[in-house]
């Protein structure tokens, strides 16, 4: 069974600060795609990124950043220079198999952030 | 890029009536949608894979005459809770995965708050 833990329920930082999201997962299967989405409080969810379970490679977008590890089944979310703008909640995803199916996914129970000015 | 449309944005019906909620792919075609519900606070849950021209997949533990989801064009699901009662009130997100990109990546709509009364 697969399953992502988002530990951390609730982040508060000062804008310009740098904050790390955390995303553990479970599964048994070998090929797998991790993704992250950000839900404003309009409610609509938008994606971040997807990785594959073959893809180890870091990932910069601007002033995200992703850290992918599978030796400890982590998948972090860094923001740095942390903006007001990027209040939200963050939710990590899981997909297994080989068809990716990105929006059959096992959600994490998201993390909020809250950037204050 | 990829616009998924959910309507209505809110709604509140009385207990015992039924609401449908649409779902459509503004500029793809989505052979397949995803319904989930998101209790306040909570993580999203996944309620039904649907396919165009299919019958829809539910998860476990979800009533399927109840939701019943209906995936009639490749731009196009609906979700319809019958028989609505307060318990069904909750946040309600529809997603799609682009064919073009292989289900790779999912677009979700802005949700649909229910409120029944």
């Amino acid at each position: 069974a697969q399953k992502v833990t988002q530990a951390q329920t609730e982040i508060s930082v000062v804008e310009k600060e740098d904050v790390t999201l955390d995303c553990v997962y479970e599964t048994r299967d070998t090929t797998y795609y991790l993704f992250w989405y950000k839900q404003p409080p309009s409610g609509e969810l938008v994606f971040l990124i997807r990785r594959n379970s073959f893809d180890e490679q870091n990932e910069i977008s601007g002033r995200y950043s992703w850290n992918f590890q599978k030796s400890t089944s982590s998948f972090n979310f860094t923001i740095t220079a942390s903006q007001v703008v990027d209040s939200a909640v963050y939710f990590c995803a899981l997909s297994e198999g080989i068809n990716t199916n990105a929006g059959k996914s096992t959600f994490g129970d998201g993390t909020t952030l809250t950037v204050k000015p | 890029g990829a616009v998924v449309s959910q309507h209505p944005s809110w709604v509140i019906c009385k207990s015992g009536t039924s609401v449908k909620i649409e779902c459509r792919s503004l500029d793809f075609q989505a052979t397949t949608m995803f319904w989930y519900r998101q209790f306040p606070k909570q993580s999203l849950m996944l309620m039904a894979t649907s396919n165009e021209g299919s019958k829809a997949t539910y998860e476990q533990g979800v009533e399927k005459d109840k939701f019943l989801i209906n995936h009639a064009s490749l731009t196009l699901s609906t979700l319809t809770v019958t028989s609505a009662h307060p318990e069904d009130s909750s946040f309600y997100i529809c997603g799609a995965e682009d064919v073009d990109t292989g289900g790779t990546e999912a677009f979700f709509g802005q949700g649909t708050r229910l409120t029944v009364v």
